[in-house]
C-alpha cells in the first residue's frame, strides 16, 4: 500500500468555522490531489498539486483552498465551512504524468460533517 | 469535458459466478487512461485494473479483466469466480494523457456490487 495518511479521519464542525485537512505521503510522489466523494457523484477533484507551491483548481474548487509547502504534505482548507461541504474527502498521489506511472493511489479518507 | 457513465447503480452475483460491470465515457482525446477502482466498506479506494488507450490488448489482473472498446468508448469490468470479498462499490475512471498540469481524473457515479453466498 502507498504510504498516504490523512488527518483527521473524522471531524464534526459548525457552519462558518475554518477547517483544515491534512494529507501526508511518504512516497516522495510529485503529484497530490484532493477529491470529495458524494452519493451519486463518485469522486470529484477539488484541487491538485504538481509540485511544491504549485497548485491548480479542479472540477469543484469553490469554497476550498490548498497549500503545499513541502513534498510530503498537502493541506485542504475550508475557510468558512458550509453544510454543502459535508462529504468524505480523499487525498491521492501519483508519481508523475508520464505514461508508465500515471496511476493515482488514495488515502483512507476523512469524513467531514458540517452542522 | 470528459464524462464517465456507469449505468448500473447496483448489481448482485452469486459466489463463484461471473459478473460484468459497464462503463462508458465521452471524450475527444486520443490518448488517455481508464481505471477501475474498488471501494469496500472500509472506504479505502483500491486500484483494480488500468488500461492505456493506445493498447489494443485488454488488461487483465487475476480474476479481473476488461473489455475495452475504444470506438464505442466502452470499458467494462469482468469479475470471474466472484468471491464474497469482491462486495464493494466499483468506480470507473478516466484520465487524459497530458502535460504536467493536466492529469485530473474523472469518475463515474459507481456500481454497488453484492456477492451472495
Amino acid at each position: 500500500d502507498a504510504g498516504i495518511t490523512q488527518s483527521p479521519r473524522h471531524k464534526v464542525t459548525e457552519t462558518g468555522t475554518p477547517v483544515t485537512l491534512r494529507c501526508h505521503q511518504t512516497e516522495n510522489h510529485r503529484y497530490m490531489y484532493w477529491y470529495r466523494q458524494d452519493p451519486g457523484h463518485g469522486l470529484r477533484l477539488i484541487h491538485y498539486s504538481y509540485g511544491v507551491k504549485d497548485t491548480d483548481k479542479g472540477e469543484v474548487s469553490d469554497g476550498y483552498s490548498v497549500s503545499r509547502s513541502k513534498t510530503e504534505d498537502f493541506l485542504l482548507t475550508l475557510e468558512s465551512a458550509t453544510s454543502s461541504q459535508t462529504s468524505v474527502y480523499f487525498c491521492a498521489i501519483s508519481e508523475s504524468w508520464t505514461s508508465s506511472t500515471d496511476t493515482q493511489y488514495f488515502g483512507p479518507g476523512t469524513r467531514l460533517t458540517v452542522l | 469535458a470528459q464524462t464517465v457513465t456507469q449505468s448500473q447503480p447496483e448489481m448482485s452475483v452469486q459466489e463463484a459466478e461471473t459478473v460484468t460491470l459497464s462503463c462508458t465515457y465521452d471524450t475527444s482525446e486520443s490518448n488517455y487512461y481508464l481505471f477501475w477502482y474498488k471501494q469496500p466498506p472500509s472506504r479505502q479506494m483500491i486500484l483494480v485494473i488500468r488500461q492505456e488507450a493506445y493498447k489494443q490488448q485488454n488488461a487483465t489482473e487475476n480474476r479481473f479483466s476488461v473489455n475495452f472498446q475504444k470506438a464505442a468508448k466502452s470499458f467494462s469490468l469482468k469479475i470471474s469466480d466472484s468471491q464474497l470479498g469482491d462486495t464493494a462499490m466499483y468506480f470507473c475512471a478516466f484520465m487524459k494523457q497530458g502535460g504536467y498540469n493536466n492529469n485530473d481524473m474523472r469518475f463515474g457515479a459507481g456500481t454497488r456490487l453484492t456477492v451472495k453466498p
